[in-house]
């Protein structure tokens, strides 16, 4: 069956470190891979989209790798701090011809930065 | 208004009772989404609109579901005769037309909280 995953544990980490998020998914092709980060009591905030053929993106503080012969996408936060601490989420862009689109979602990871 | 709305925040619902769960998009974004989320889980995918085309109602869980966007701009999800495994967030989100190589991002709103009683 389609299934992505994403650490099921949720992740403590020191201020000033990196985190390190992952992302799994079988018998999926995306073409596009996406992260969220969603915050209790709100709806998720898109931060980074990739494409199958990139291998890596960055945008400030966020770097995100893709590796579709692994089936595999890694989020990392540098220098992270007290306000990155969310639940980050792993979308795949179920595109196709028709212009047809929808996300599949990971359950998400919740990430906790302590000062 | 800037950001995706949705209305209400809340809702509580008898068992049985039918629901109306409103969405007011970005102005100008053509598609918009549906998902639910239950607690502790990603998004699921419920329906998509292309203004008031709906392509695709595949994640709808069952025919007490309906959606409708009939000008091409707010949207509705309706529940009729509410049970309790539809307590859940139903997100609704909309994005400007998907164009390739473009990094066409999805807008969520809060969402409305519903819970069946």
């Amino acid at each position: 069956s389609q299934k992505i995953e994403q650490n099921s544990e949720a992740l403590n980490i020191q201020e000033g470190k990196t985190a390190t998020l992952t992302c799994n998914y079988t018998n999926y092709s995306p073409a596009y891979l996406q992260w969220y980060r969603q915050d209790p009591g709100r709806g998720p905030v898109f931060l980074l989209l990739i494409r199958e053929n990139e291998k890596e993106k960055r945008k400030e503080r966020l770097k995100v790798t893709f590796d579709t012969t692994l089936k595999q996408s890694l989020f990392h936060i540098t220098a992270s701090q007290p306000a990155d601490s969310a639940t980050y989420l792993c979308a795949l862009d179920d595109y196709n011809a028709g212009n047809n689109r929808k996300l599949i979602w990971g359950l998400g990871t919740s990430l906790a930065v302590n000062p | 208004g800037a950001g995706v709305s949705q209305s209400p925040r809340y809702k509580v619902a008898k068992r049985g009772q039918d629901v109306a769960l409103r969405c007011d998009p970005i102005s100008g974004h053509v598609s918009l989404f549906w998902y639910q989320q239950a607690l502790g889980q990603g998004p699921e995918f419920l329906t998509y609109f292309q203004n008031e085309a709906q392509l695709d109602k595949s994640g709808l869980p069952s025919d007490r579901f309906f959606a409708e966007r009939p000008e091409g701009s707010v949207s509705t999800l309706k529940i009729q005769r509410t049970q309790q495994e539809d307590s859940a967030v139903y997100l609704c989100a909309s994005s400007l037309v998907w164009q390739e190589g473009h990094d066409t991002e999805a807008f969520f709103g809060q969402g409305t909280r519903l819970t069946v009683v």
